[in-house]
């Protein structure tokens, strides 16, 4: 069985640009978390999309929007970039909802913003 | 803002048992403790979880108090594959996973 899968696993973007990421999760699997990770603050929850809905919000601002596809593909995006944005994203899917199921993780997308 | 506290680093030596201390002493009754890894360059990794009886699987062993207020992971026998940083996570409503900063625990030879 094919794992998670993100693409592009590396993007290098300029302040004020926007970006989208996204994230294959395994087949039979509804849910897709998405997570930030920098050295400073560690690993964050963005949000969860279960059945095409978000289903949980981390505290990002708004710039920070995802969706989910009736295929459980999922995309994040990210309007008007900032330096401290750069991060490594990662996404994690689960047969259920993130709190009753184990998640899987994919190897993430590394964004860098000049 | 995690709701674990866990000590930043812990060494143990390869083949003898990794003990990995989590304290939450905010849990409610019918919240899950998870564990998670992740070695380096790497997405994290699912260990095991529980609610309050012991856990136990081909990874590791969950131990949790009888006031759950702490728990601990077990590695029975760690390798040198086992270096990572570990997460313990009660999730806030259930589902949302915050993972703190985790324990970075070494494998020595």
């Amino acid at each position: 069985k094919a794992g998670v899968t993100q693409t592009p696993r590396y993007l290098i973007k300029t302040r004020g640009q926007q970006v989208t990421l996204s994230c294959s999760p395994i087949s039979g699997h509804r849910s897709v978390s998405w997570y930030q990770q920098t050295p400073g603050q560690g690993l964050q929850f963005l949000f969860e999309y279960f059945s095409e809905t978000q289903r949980n919000k981390g505290n990002f601002p708004g710039r920070f929007s995802g969706r989910q596809f009736s295929n459980s593909r999922s995309e994040m995006n990210v309007s008007t970039l900032e330096l401290g944005d750069s991060a490594l994203y990662l996404c994690a899917s689960s047969i259920g909802l993130a709190g009753g199921s184990e998640q899987f993780f994919g190897p993430g997308t590394r964004l860098t913003v000049l | 803002d995690a709701k674990t506290t866990q000590p930043p680093s812990m060494d143990c030596a390869e083949g003898r048992a990794a003990n990995l201390p989590c304290n939450h002493s905010t849990i409610s009754g019918n919240e899950y403790v998870y564990w998670y890894r992740q070695i380096h360059s790497q997405g994290p990794q699912y260990i095991i979880h529980g609610l309050k009886n012991n856990e136990t699987n081909e990874m590791a062993s969950l131990i949790i108090t009888e006031d759950r207020k702490s728990s601990t992971l077990i590695l029975p026998h760690a390798t040198l594959r086992d270096t990572a940083v570990y997460y313990c996570i009660v999730p806030y409503n259930f589902n949302k996973f915050y993972f703190g900063s985790g324990t970075k625990l070494n494998v020595k030879p």
